[in-house]
């Protein structure tokens, strides 16, 4: 059974911190590692598809970082906003499967 | 937007009937995938569908089978109801091939409530 694990489940921040999460993963048969926003009454969206150790990505205030050797990945966002307020899911793919398999979430509140 | 729909947004179905849900793929898109999510828990991958045929499958029953069509749509089926199906239902396309990151565009779900 392939496990991912998200910490911390939640998280309340004010406007203007910087935060991160983690996810962690299988080290072995590694193939992707996916990030994805969800936001109430929509659709989960991607932020990051990551396929080599030691990748870093970034996208405005949202960076992330991938080490497929110990499986983990952090993201992180600088300068907290309250429009970042969702829940940030992450999915592991073991081979060229497609298959996601998710951690359960971290939800984030940002306050004004 | 991703581009893919699902419907209905909402459904309550009784115990023991049978539900379809349907979901519309991203053109040019050949792979659709189905998750369920349960209230505190992340997605639970159910199955996928490549050039319409089964293409893998999660811990899911067999009462749990699927479809995809040419046209881009697909659809859920679930047979005998109970009380645990209900949850979140997504549908994911994406387009596969030998080394591509596979960056999957869901749908907005069905919620479906069994009583």
């Amino acid at each position: 059974i392939l496990n991912v694990e998200q910490s911390p489940q939640s998280l309340h921040v004010q406007e203007g911190d910087s935060t991160n999460f983690t996810c962690s993963f299988p080290s072995s048969n590694f193939y992707a590692l996916h990030w994805y926003r969800w936001e109430t009454a929509k659709s989960p969206e991607a932020l990051f598809v990551m396929t080599l150790n030691g990748d870093e990505k970034k996208k405005g205030r949202i960076s992330a970082t991938l080490n497929t050797k110990e499986g983990y990945s952090y993201l992180y966002i600088k300068g907290s906003q309250p429009e970042d307020s969702a829940t940030y899911l992450c999915a592991f793919i073991s081979g060229n499967t497609g298959k996601l398999i998710f951690g359960q979430g971290t939800t984030l509140q940002v306050k004004p | 937007e991703t581009g893919v729909t699902q419907s209905p947004t909402h459904l309550i179905k009784t115990r023991g009937q049978q539900v379809t849900l349907r979901c519309s793929s991203q053109s040019g898109h050949n792979t659709v995938s189905w998750y369920q999510q349960a209230l505190g828990q992340g997605p639970q991958f159910i199955f996928q569908y490549y050039r319409e045929e089964e293409n893998g499958r999660g811990n899911f029953p067999p009462r749990f089978s699927g479809l995809q069509f040419p046209n881009y749509s697909s659809e859920l089926n679930v047979n005998a109801l109970e009380l645990d199906d209900s949850a979140l239902y997504l549908c994911a396309s994406s387009f596969l091939s030998q080394g591509s990151g596979t960056e999957a565009f869901f749908g907005q779900g069905t919620r479906l409530t069994v009583v």
